[in-house]
């Protein structure tokens, strides 16, 4: 079973600080690697990608990969009240035959208290 | 450009009836998928195409759900007859192309409750 394990919070951050989400995945094969954002009631946006180990920063956003470690993180700087939402972490998990299908963590519901 | 388009946006039927669901991707993206959102739950794919076949129905059950993309823009999806679990949102996503690394677009979804 391919699974990708996320502590579903919630995980509560005072405004202005570091937020860090983790999530594990179980398929050593995965090769790519996003991050998603859900505000109550609306469908996933996609706000990261990463495809290699290492970090890859995008504004106040960071990604960090470890595949040894099958590791995939978040990091969000000077979270603002607007940031509170449930973060998807979701893995192209090798299936082949051109199946590419993204496999969804629960996800973890971020609070940024203002 | 325009985002990918779902209706209806919430139906509510009853245990053992049908219902359908429509789908329109982004122009000229020629992978869909389908996906079921339980409430408290990550997304789970349930059917994936590209262009009008199907490329991995693995997760889909086949007794009561199926799925068409015929000509390979528009895609419905169909659950009958509906269960009580079968409440939840069908987000509908689409991309350019096959790959490793796929960046999936969604839909609005469609809510549904089964009484």
């Amino acid at each position: 079973q391919k699974e990708v394990e996320q502590n579903s919070g919630p995980l509560s951050v005072p405004e202005g600080a570091i937020a860090s989400l983790n999530c594990t995945y179980s398929d050593r094969g995965s090769q790519s690697f996003f991050w998603y954002r859900q505000y109550s009631g609306k469908s996933p946006e996609l706000i990261m990608s990463i495809y290699s180990n290492g970090d890859k920063e995008d504004g106040r956003f960071t990604a960090q990969l470890n595949k040894a470690s099958q590791y995939v993180s978040l990091l969000i700087r000077d979270s603002q009240p607007s940031d509170s939402a449930t973060y998807l972490c979701a893995v192209n998990m090798s299936s082949g035959g051109g199946a590419d299908g993204l496999t969804f963590g629960k996800g973890t519901h971020l609070i940024i208290q203002p | 450009e325009a985002g990918v388009a779902q209706s209806p946006r919430y139906k509510i039927i009853e245990k053992r009836q049908s219902v359908a669901f429509w789908c329109n991707p982004i122009s000229g993206h020629a992978t869909l998928y389908w996906y079921q959102q339980i409430l408290g739950q990550g997304p789970k794919l349930l059917i994936q195409f590209q262009n009008n076949g199907v490329v991995d129905d693995s997760q889909l059950p086949k007794d009561r759900f199926s799925a068409e993309r015929l000509k390979g823009v528009d895609s419905t999806l169909k659950i009958q007859p509906a269960k009580l679990e079968d409440s939840a949102v069908y987000l509908c996503a689409s991309s350019q192309g096959m790959g490793l690394a796929p960046l999936l677009h969604f839909g609005p979804g469609t809510r549904l409750t089964v009484l």
